[in-house]
């Protein structure tokens, strides 16, 4: 059994200000893991992703995670926030379900907002 | 535009009434996965397929709905009877099948309203 926690519905900053936005996980098997953004009425697309290589990923737009297996968490950062960044941001974890699959699991998500 | 494609894009609906998506993956993913994502909370998993074979459906696939994949390529997700529950956005996503990793390439999403 996998599962994702997302510590903040809601996180708001300055523009031009760092941005953490914070994600632990747990899984059975050694997971990949995802953050995902969405834009209002958009699909989700790809920020980055860890799959047991560098623990230190860089994604688009500047956004970065690092991987803490001992913490158990997968952070998403960005040293610089921009009035784009305004949107719903899902950590993932993912692991192989034997059938051919993987098995996605989201947090809720966590509402990034930006303010000029 | 070469991404996942879903329509429609937006369906509103009576209650009672059938409703269908169709979702066209990328070409040659030949994995398919629709998930349901309602009101501030993230997309849970519906069902899946590799090629035209429906290999998962999670418990949430009441008998109501319905999906298929018939020659590979694009998908249909029938609701039979809706129900004001069923409002929803509904997300298609694809993979290729060599890529190992679980990451998926999701479409815009049909959002359905069940008036």
């Amino acid at each position: 059994a996998q599962s994702v926690t997302q510590l903040d519905s809601h996180v708001s900053v300055s523009e031009g200000t760092p941005v953490l936005l914070r994600c632990n996980y747990s899984s059975s098997y050694s997971p990949s893991l995802f953050w995902y953004v969405q834009h209002p009425n958009k699909g989700l697309q790809l920020l980055l992703k860890y799959t047991s290589a560098a623990t230190l990923v860089k994604g688009i737009n500047g956004f970065e995670a690092e991987f803490k297996k001992s913490e158990t968490s997968f952070h998403l950062t960005k040293p610089s926030a921009h009035m784009s960044d305004a949107a719903e941001y899902f950590c993932v974890v993912s692991a192989p379900t034997g059938a051919g699959s993987y098995q996605l699991t989201f947090g809720k998500g966590t509402k990034l907002s930006v303010i000029p | 535009d070469t991404g996942v494609s879903q329509n429609p894009r937006h369906k509103i609906t009576k209650r009672g009434q059938n409703v269908t998506f169709r979702c066209d993956p990328i070409s040659e993913h030949n994995r398919l996965y629709w998930y349901r994502q309602t009101l501030g909370q993230g997309p849970e998993f519906l069902t899946y397929f590799q090629n035209e074979a429906q290999l998962e459906k999670s418990r949430l696939l009441s008998d109501r709905f319905s999906a298929e994949r018939p020659k590979g390529s694009f998908s249909t997700l029938e609701i039979q009877r809706t129900e004001q529950g069923d409002s929803a956005m509904y997300l298609c996503a694809s993979s290729p099948g060599t890529l190992n990793t679980g990451e998926l390439f999701f479409g815009e999403g049909s959002r359905l309203t069940v008036l």
